[in-house]
């Protein structure tokens, strides 16, 4: 059960976009629809962004997508804002009911 | 409203167990599967296993097998965590999250945080 891959940091400038990879294996996240994003600000609770490879939940801005090709799933921020500026983590289901997460991405907000 | 509260924080010494609760409230506990997740300082989240709260059903990640239990006390809507033969590198914030959807990924609802510090 490895970490699932992500650039450490990414960065950009209001309003542009930005994408978040998330690199796993044909067990994990190329198996399955179950890849979740959370942002995470400092000293904070993971907040959910991203579930099931794409759907997002009911308050969180149209302005964050999920996708995913083969074992890399992606999360797309638009109109990019400071207050977006935060760690972003993804997870996968990876089969034998157990979850994986990825290392964690920081986003500046330049 | 949904609420997940966790016991507060904890300072172990190396070799020793630490138990960390999580109380739901506002929904129907068994109904729901629980994650524990853990984040070391400056690191990032790292899931170390859940518990099906209507049958008590566990599973760990590989890493913590042998040294973590989770269980369940459905009269007063509580799961546990228990980590066992702590080291220095155990010291991380611990949480609970409701599971989600019918998958149960680790969803909306977390609980605040419980901070385990192992030191000598």
């Amino acid at each position: 059960q490895s970490a699932l891959t992500q650039p450490a940091s990414v960065s950009g400038s209001p309003g542009q976009s930005i994408t978040i990879s998330c690199t796993g294996t044909s067990s994990d996240v190329g198996s399955y629809d179950l890849v979740s994003w959370y942002q995470q600000h400092p000293g904070k609770v993971p907040k959910l962004m991203i579930y099931e490879d794409n759907k997002r939940p009911s308050g969180v801005s149209n302005r964050f997508s999920g996708s995913k090709s083969g074992n890399t799933a992606s999360l797309t921020i638009s109109g990019l804002q400071a207050e977006d500026e935060a760690d972003y983590y993804c997870c996968s289901y990876a089969g034998r009911s157990t979850w994986v997460f990825g290392g964690g991405t920081k986003l500046t907000v330049l | 409203q949904v609420q997940l509260v966790q016991s507060g924080a904890e300072v172990k010494k190396p070799g020793a167990s630490v138990k960390v609760t999580c109380k739901a409230s506002g929904y129907t506990f068994t109904g729901y599967y629980m994650h524990w997740v853990r984040q070391a300082p400056g690191q990032g989240l790292e899931w170390m296993g859940w518990i099906n709260p209507n049958s008590g059903g566990t599973n760990y990640a590989q890493k913590f097998q042998g040294r973590v239990t989770m269980t369940r006390d459905t009269s007063i809507s509580t799961a546990y965590m228990e980590l066992s033969r702590l080291r220095s590198d155990d010291t991380a914030v611990y949480s609970c999250a409701r599971g989600e959807g019918s998958s149960w990924y680790p969803g909306h609802y977390w609980g605040q945080g419980t901070l385990v510090t192992v030191s000598s």
